[in-house]
């Protein structure tokens, strides 16, 4: 069963800090990678992709890829209250199925 | 802009009845995908097509079946619907080779008695 995983929260953060998301896949053929925002009631939106092994930033948010380790993290720099949601981290493997996992709930606190 | 429009966002069906809940895309997208979002079991996926009268079965197909006819519409039919299949429905939509950039609907709370 492949499988992708991530602490479910909820993770608090101060406004202004650097909010740190985590997760692992056990797919190692893995081929890309992606994280959602997800506000309660309200469908996920894509925020990041990313699919090779290093960082990509993107404004306020970085995401980070190790394929070794088979973690994928995402960063986000100088929190704001408009961040608090949920964060699902997706994946998509090499049978072109897209797995997400179960979310991080983030609540930035003012 | 890219959009999924779902056609009902409330649904309140009685246990046995049929239900269509219909997905439109407007982005000449190729792949289409309907998940289901449950507290404490995140989404998963229940059928996907990546072209028009293809369908194939994601990780929980069973109780449902899907339609696509026209490139932009992908329906998701439950014959008889059952209390277990409360649920919200998210419809996404992809181009192809655009891997899990997925464009999501508003989703479709149903209800059923």
């Amino acid at each position: 069963q492949k499988e992708v995983e991530q602490n479910s929260g909820p993770l608090s953060v101060p406004e202004g800090a650097i909010a740190s998301l985590n997760c692992t896949y056990s797919d190692r053929g893995s081929q890309s990678f992606f994280w959602y925002r997800q506000y309660s009631g309200k469908s996920p939106e894509l925020i990041m992709s990313i699919y090779s092994n290093g960082d990509k930033e993107d404004g306020r948010f970085t995401a980070q890829l190790n394929k070794a380790s088979q973690y994928v993290s995402l960063l986000i720099r100088d929190s704001q209250p408009s961040d608090s949601a949920t964060y699902l981290c997706a994946v998509n493997d090499k049978d072109d199925k897209i797995i997400f996992g179960k979310g991080t709930r983030l609540h930035i606190l003012p | 802009d890219v959009k999924v429009t779902q056609s009902s966002r409330y649904l309140v069906k009685r246990t046995g009845e049929k239900v269509f809940l219909e997905c439109v895309q407007d982005m000449d997208h190729e792949n289409m995908f309907w998940y289901r979002q449950d507290p404490g079991l995140g989404l998963r996926l229940i059928y996907f097509s990546y072209d028009v009268k293809m369908k194939e079965k994601g990780d929980i197909p069973e109780g449902y079946s899907v339609s696509r006819e026209k490139k932009e519409r992908f329906s998701l039919i439950l014959e008889s619907a059952s209390t277990n299949q409360t649920s919200m429905y998210l419809c996404a939509s992809s181009l192809t080779g655009a891997g899990g950039e997925l464009f999501f609907g508003e989703g479709s709370r149903l209800t059923v008695l």
